[in-house]
């Protein structure tokens, strides 16, 4: 059974740096790529990145581009988004998302909550 | 690609037929996915392919179109189904999401 389980949420001033990490299990990791989608309070979906199961591509939304950084560690089954200079804009549950080879989210985990707040 | 859904909420009864609709700001050929998402849960994949069934997914929910004019339909309306609907354009990077239809109880 696939599992995606997120943590390192939590409050954050603006400016400051948080990293978010997922651990996978249930399936051939480094088979898949896999984003991070954001809900802020109360809003709709927001795709935020992806990695290839090799680890050598990404891709950034525009609103995140420079600020964040994600990576994998395949031997661990584990991804991160290292989130940098974050603005009360960012604040949002955080989800990571198994994709399928189509850039379908087939599986996703429960999520983090990030909040940046003074 | 922007994707606008509509309509942002609807109220049905229980039994009716929803449609919803999704048009995407260029072409994206078969490449939409749909997701429903109950409160305080994460989203669950429904429908790939702009007609594809998700397995596991009951036959009441279909899914129809290509380029750029998508639509969900819900056949006949059930409690559970009360829920948030997103879709999404799996086409080209930056990914995506229609800004959601929320379905509520009239």
């Amino acid at each position: 059974e696939v599992h995606l389980l997120e943590s390192g949420g939590g409050l954050v001033q603006p400016g400051g740096s948080l990293r978010l990490s997922c651990a996978a299990s249930g399936f051939t990791f480094s088979n898949y790529a896999l984003s991070w989608v954001r809900q802020a309070p109360g809003k709709g979906l927001e795709w935020v990145s992806a990695i290839s199961g090799s680890g050598g591509t990404t891709h950034y939304a525009d609103s995140v581009k420079g600020r964040f950084t994600i990576s994998r560690d395949n031997s661990k089954n584990m991804v991160y988004l290292q989130m940098n200079s974050l603005r009360a804009e960012d604040t949002a549950v955080y989800y990571c998302a198994k994709q399928t080879n189509q850039a379908i989210f087939d599986y996703w985990g429960q999520g983090t909550l990030v909040t940046v707040s003074s | 690609i922007q994707l606008t859904q509509s309509p942002s909420s609807l109220s049905a009864s229980v039994g009716d037929r929803v449609t919803i609709t999704c048009r995407a700001s260029q072409g994206i050929s078969s490449y939409l996915a749909w997701y429903q998402q109950k409160p305080g849960k994460a989203p669950k994949l429904l429908i790939y392919a702009a007609s594809t069934l998700q397995s596991g997914v009951p036959s009441r929910f279909s899914g129809s179109g290509s380029g750029t004019d998508f639509t969900l339909t819900i056949s006949s309306l059930q409690p559970e189904d009360f829920a948030a609907y997103y879709c999404q354009q799996l086409y080209s990077y930056p990914l995506t999401f229609g800004g959601g239809t929320k379905v509520e109880i009239k």
